[in-house]
């Protein structure tokens, strides 16, 4: 049972350019969350979704920033425009159960860099 | 505003050194506190969930404890493959949404 796959690991963006970031849960989750670490910093909660739904986002900024779960495919976290403050490593983790938070796998994350 | 302090920053130990890393938390109403560990270029990895003062979990040589302030991981005996980031994050009231608010983590260095 492949855990939750993210990618890709690594994305260099320079600045104004798009960023994209995949995110596959494990087998049979269907609710994923997305974590951002800045340098020094601690995990900080941007998104959790739900296919075809944002339940919470409390820790998205307001602008440039989306997310999606669609009912086919990958969670894809998009960041328009991106500045170079928007590097980070970003984490995925997913859950079987509604927002329980019991036990939250996460994926290895994106290392995004923007230059 | 919901607060998680992780202490030490950093903590050395000889092969066979307990110790215990301290997570003190500021939140309001808990409803669950998360120990996870972190190695270098990967996530987080589930270790333990502890729900309410008293309350007690144990693996291998990992031990984890909670009061209505703080909460520590005890480390019995460890060995180098202990070494890894350990992070605390706590889940706050029913009416505070799903997010899990991480401390900024202790660095575990375990040596031969």
């Amino acid at each position: 049972n492949a855990g939750v796959m993210q990618n890709p690991r690594h994305l260099v963006r320079r600045r104004g350019q798009e960023a994209r970031l995949r995110c596959s849960p494990m087998k049979g989750h269907s609710h994923v969350y997305w974590y951002r670490q800045l340098p020094e910093e601690g995990l900080k909660f941007m998104v959790y979704l739900q296919k075809e739904n944002i339940i919470d986002e409390s820790g998205m900024p307001k602008e440039r920033f989306s997310a999606e779960f669609p009912k086919e495919g990958p969670s894809i976290l998009r960041i328009q425009q991106v500045v170079r403050g928007d590097s980070a490593a970003y984490f995925c983790a997913s859950s079987p159960n509604l927002g329980t938070n019991e036990k939250l796998f996460f994926g290895s994350g994106t290392q995004l860099s923007v230059l | 505003e919901d607060q998680v302090t992780q202490s030490p920053e950093a903590l050395r130990l000889q092969e066979g050194e307990s110790s215990s890393l301290n997570c003190s938390y500021t939140v309001s109403g808990l409803r669950g506190l998360f120990w996870y560990r972190q190695d270098p270029g990967k996530g987080p990895e589930f270790l333990f969930t502890l729900y309410s003062a008293g309350e007690e979990k144990e693996k291998e040589r990992l031990k984890a404890t909670l009061t209505k302030k703080e909460s520590f991981l005890h480390i019995t005996a460890p060995k180098p493959e202990d070494s890894a980031t350990y992070l605390c994050a706590v889940q706050a009231g029913p009416n505070s949404g799903y997010a899990l608010n991480f401390g900024k983590g202790t660095s575990l260095l375990v040596t031969p």
